[in-house]
């Protein structure tokens, strides 16, 4: 059974691109939630998405969007990048009563 | 402001011997409580957790404690080995929705 996996696991992009990141979450589970993990700190939740639709969102600027599809997977775009969005971006699944898994992260540099 | 706070960025514990991570924080609506392990280049997975109607909970080697009067849980982990090296993050679930983390703590178990 595949855990939750996350790609790219690397990506490098310059002030004001936009990137995408994609997200499968682990298998019977319905929910995604990302978070950003800064150098040096614990991760910081981005938002959550449930039945395809945006459920809770944290405090994040609307540069930072995202989607879930039908097959519960989930993309995280950053539109106008900033230096400051450089960290590792991680998706977390869950299904109700049994805690969240978490992939890898993409880790992103905004040069 | 920082709702969960892990005061010690790093801990070096020898092999063999007890390591304790603290994390404080500041709401006492809070009622549940978690610890994750995370190596690098790899995704924070849970560890162990504790409801607030408990001051203890124990699992093999690992043991959380939980002071509702001083807002402050610790994981104490007996004995220590050098696969326990790893950033450990405190978290509480807030909403049902989504995880806050404190900054972490990197524990070295030296051999």
């Amino acid at each position: 059974d595949a855990g939750v996996t996350q790609s790219p696991t690397h990506l490098i992009k310059t002030r004001g691109q936009q990137v995408t990141l994609r997200c499968s979450p682990k298998s019977g589970h319905d929910t995604v939630s990302w978070y950003q993990q800064a150098l040096g700190q614990g991760p910081q939740f981005i938002f959550q998405y449930y039945e395809e639709e945006e459920r809770q969102r944290g405090n994040f600027p609307d540069r930072f969007s995202g989607h879930q599809f039908p097959n519960y997977s989930s993309e995280l775009n950053v539109n106008a990048l900033l230096l400051g969005d450089s960290a590792l971006y991680l998706c977390a699944s869950s299904l109700v009563g049994q805690g969240w898994y978490f992939g890898a992260g993409t880790r992103l540099s905004v040069l | 402001d920082q709702q969960v706070k892990q005061n010690s960025p790093s801990l070096s514990v020898q092999e063999g011997r007890i390591s304790i991570l603290n994390c404080d924080y500041t709401n006492s609506m809070f009622d549940y409580f978690l610890w994750y392990k995370k190596y690098p280049a790899e995704g924070p997975t849970f560890l162990i957790s504790i409801s607030s109607i408990k001051d203890k909970n124990e699992d093999g080697r690992f043991t959380v404690f939980l002071n509702k009067s001083a807002k402050h849980l610790s994981l104490h982990i007996v004995p220590s080995q050098p696969g326990d090296s790893a950033v450990y993050f405190c978290a509480v679930i807030q909403g049902a929705q989504k995880l806050v983390f404190g900054q972490g703590t990197r524990l070295t178990i030296n051999p």
